[in-house]
């Protein structure tokens, strides 16, 4: 069964810095390009990042771009989330998500964590 | 950016009956697009990709057409599960973008 479970979110002042983890289980996690998707409180959702399966080629929404930054370790199943300079507006549930097979499914999501939020306020 | 527009963004609908969505994309999509569902609480599901493929274990009154920037979702008998937010999102150039959603609800 595929799983990804997030970690990592709490509350957080303007400015400051915190770590997201992403762990996942129940498939190759070496043949998968992930992204991060969050949901801010009552909102729609917004992709935030994708990371390729080998973890050497990252997009970024321009909302987060130069503050945020998008890793993995292939050797651990893990996915992280670094992310620096928060705002207000990055308060939402962030999720993971799993995309699917070939190019241009890597960008679709198959699978989803349940979320961890991240409260930025003073 | 390729913006996506769902309509409407409410959708009132016995259960039983039809509901029909849609989604509309700023410049070609080709079919690069997907649909999910959201129920409060929960994760978002993929429903349908490729504009007209089901996703694994998605029941058959889930239906998806359309290419280029106009797409559809049916949902051919409401049940009572599938009352929820839909999403649509296009997977055909960055960013990657999502419809501001739409809100079926029971009538």
């Amino acid at each position: 069964e595929v799983q990804l479970l997030e970690s990592g979110g709490g509350l957080v002042q303007p400015g400051g810095s915190l770590r997201l983890s992403c762990a996942a289980s129940g498939f190759t996690f070496s043949n998968y390009a992930v992204s991060w998707v969050r949901q801010a409180p009552g909102k729609g959702l917004e992709w935030v990042s994708i990371i390729s399966d080998d973890g050497g080629t990252t997009y970024y929404a321009d909302s987060v771009k130069g503050r945020f930054t998008f890793s993995r370790d292939n050797s651990k199943n893990t996915l992280y989330l670094q992310m620096n300079s928060l705002r207000a507006d990055d308060t939402a549930v962030y999720y993971c998500a799993r995309g699917g097979s070939g190019i241009p499914d890597t960008r679709k999501f198959d699978y989803w964590g349940q979320g961890t939020l991240v409260t930025v306020s003073s | 950016e390729t913006v996506v527009t769902q309509s409407p963004a409410t959708l009132s609908v016995s259960p039983g009956e039809r509901a029909t969505l849609s989604c509309r994309a700023s410049q070609s999509v080709s079919s690069n697009l997907a649909w999910y569902h959201q129920k409060p609480g929960q994760a978002p599901r993929l429903l349908i990709y490729g504009a007209s493929t089901r996703a694994a274990g998605i029941p058959a009154r889930f239906s998806g057409s359309g290419s280029g920037t106009e797409f559809t979702l049916t949902i051919s008998s409401l049940q009572s599960e599938d009352f929820a937010v839909y999403y649509c999102q296009q997977y055909n150039d960055w960013p990657l973008t999502f419809g501001g959603g739409t809100k079926v609800e029971i009538k």
